[in-house]
């Protein structure tokens, strides 16, 4: 099970939007919609930001938001803070029964 | 409130075992699947597997890395999800994190370190 496809790092300046992307193939996404997006400080457990593609756990900021199209996820951050500089990881329940994340993307606020 | 605390980490040679223990309160532990993702030192996050609750039968998958040598169990009268690492290779190296559920992970633990070195 081959991991799902990130950039290594994206950045940008406060304020701004940025777009995380999460490539797999039809097997890891298949007709299920079961995209998590993680958040992780470094030393840190990762915190479960998006789940089910689009849906924010409560105590999320709605300036994060999910979406899906094919095989491919993303994750949109609106109105970049300094405090959202961290790792993010998406994951996929695929069609076998197993799970896989991506490689993660470092995001860097300027 | 929901707490997940991993236990059992530690130095291992290669070849040898090692126990971890994920000891759980906060919530009706039966009730949920309870999963083990680890992640090597400045790498990415790494599913390794999970167990079901009783009521879907208390089955278990693995990912390929680990399988045939991991399983993971659940004892629910203790509200503990364990995890027996057999044969550790040197690339089993990392902080190990129980986890609630199986599609996705609202609850996490802190962590334990495994470090499998001669």
């Amino acid at each position: 099970q081959s991991a799902l496809t990130q950039p290594a790092s994206v950045s940008g300046s406060p304020g701004q939007s940025i777009t995380i992307s999460c490539t797999g193939t039809s097997s890891d996404f298949d007709s299920y919609n079961y995209v998590s997006w993680y958040q992780q400080y470094p030393g840190k457990a990762p915190q479960l930001m998006i789940y089910e593609v689009s849906n924010r756990p409560s105590g999320v900021s709605n300036r994060f938001s999910g979406s899906k199209s094919g095989n491919t996820a993303s994750l949109t951050i609106s109105g970049l803070q300094a405090e959202d500089e961290a790792d993010y990881y998406c994951s996929s329940y695929t069609s076998s029964s197993t799970l896989v994340f991506g490689g993660g993307t470092k995001l860097t606020v300027l | 409130e929901v707490q997940l605390v991993e236990s059992g980490g530690g130095l291992v040679q290669p070849g040898r075992s090692l126990r971890l223990s994920c000891t759980s309160s906060g919530f009706t532990f039966g009730d949920f699947a309870m999963s083990w993702v680890r992640q090597a030192p400045g790498k990415g996050l790494e599913w390794v597997g999970f167990i079901r609750s009783k009521t879907y039968g208390g089955t278990t998958q693995y990912a390929a890395s680990v399988k045939g040598r991991f399983t993971i169990s659940r004892d629910d009268s203790k509200s503990i999800a364990s995890l027996q690492m057999n044969s550790l290779k040197t690339e089993d190296t990392a902080v190990y994190y129980c986890t609630r559920g199986f599609r996705n992970f609202a609850y996490w633990g802190q962590g334990t370190l495994v470090t499998v070195s001669s």
